[in-house]
């Protein structure tokens, strides 16, 4: 199994600012994805987070107001930018080794927006 | 990914076994059924998937109807840790990096009663 660490677990944050959030793997991964989940709300895909290329991106989310970086195997980052109450979720990241493994995922981090 | 459908809410005593139902009818020959439950407060974690044949692990057991139109999550002695809700998920098998992620739909509120 893999432990996934996020970093901040919480926070709070004014409107018009930015939160970056930090994702990392106890181990090397192929994929790691970033989620969202609205208060009482199920889970939506935000992005794949792609080693040494540009993050893909699912309809509705685009990369100036959620962008996303993957330095290495084990590492990801998800930044909110210019935010807005509408952005007060929890975020998820999340990891898998190959197709057709389970999906391992952090705790999440729950961002409050002012 | 092919539509699950599940009830929104389920309820059961401690001790005693819960059945989850999952409909999937348009599933596909290359569609593996995947159940994750996510715990208050805390990031999904995987609970046991299949693709035809009946599975069993140390956390609950998976009916698959021969048809594989449908799907049942066996709890064999709830406890109140069991108390999540419960996502049913279909994900091709096959293909490429397209394939890893999961869509998660509403899932089913599962009550456990002391």
């Amino acid at each position: 199994s893999a432990v996934i660490s996020q970093k901040p677990s919480r926070d709070i944050c004014q409107r018009g600012t930015s939160l970056t959030i930090q994702c990392q793997v106890d181990s090397q991964v192929t994929m790691m994805f970033w989620y969202r989940q609205q208060p009482g709300q199920s889970l939506t895909l935000i992005a794949t987070a792609n080693q040494g290329s540009e993050a893909t991106y699912e309809s509705g989310f685009v990369i100036d107001k959620f962008p996303i970086s993957r330095p290495n195997l084990t590492f990801s980052t998800l930044t909110v930018s210019n935010m807005s109450p509408e952005d007060s979720s929890i975020y998820l990241c999340s990891a898998i080794r190959s197709a057709n493994e389970k999906l391992f995922f952090g705790s999440g981090t729950q961002l409050s927006v002012l | 990914d092919a539509k699950t459908t599940q009830p929104n809410s389920m309820e059961s005593n401690e001790e005693e076994p819960v059945h989850l139902p999952c409909n999937h009818s348009t599933i596909s020959g290359t569609d593996y059924i995947h159940w994750y439950r996510q715990l208050p407060s805390q990031g999904p974690e995987y609970v046991i998937h299949g693709l035809t044949s009946n599975v069993n692990n140390r956390m609950a057991s998976l009916a698959i109807a021969e048809d594989r139109k449908s799907s049942t999550l066996i709890l064999h002695r709830a406890t109140l840790r069991d108390a999540a809700v419960y996502y049913c998920i279909l994900r091709d098998g096959w293909g490429g990096g397209s394939n890893y992620k999961l869509t998660f739909g509403k899932g089913t509120l599962l009550t456990v009663n002391p």
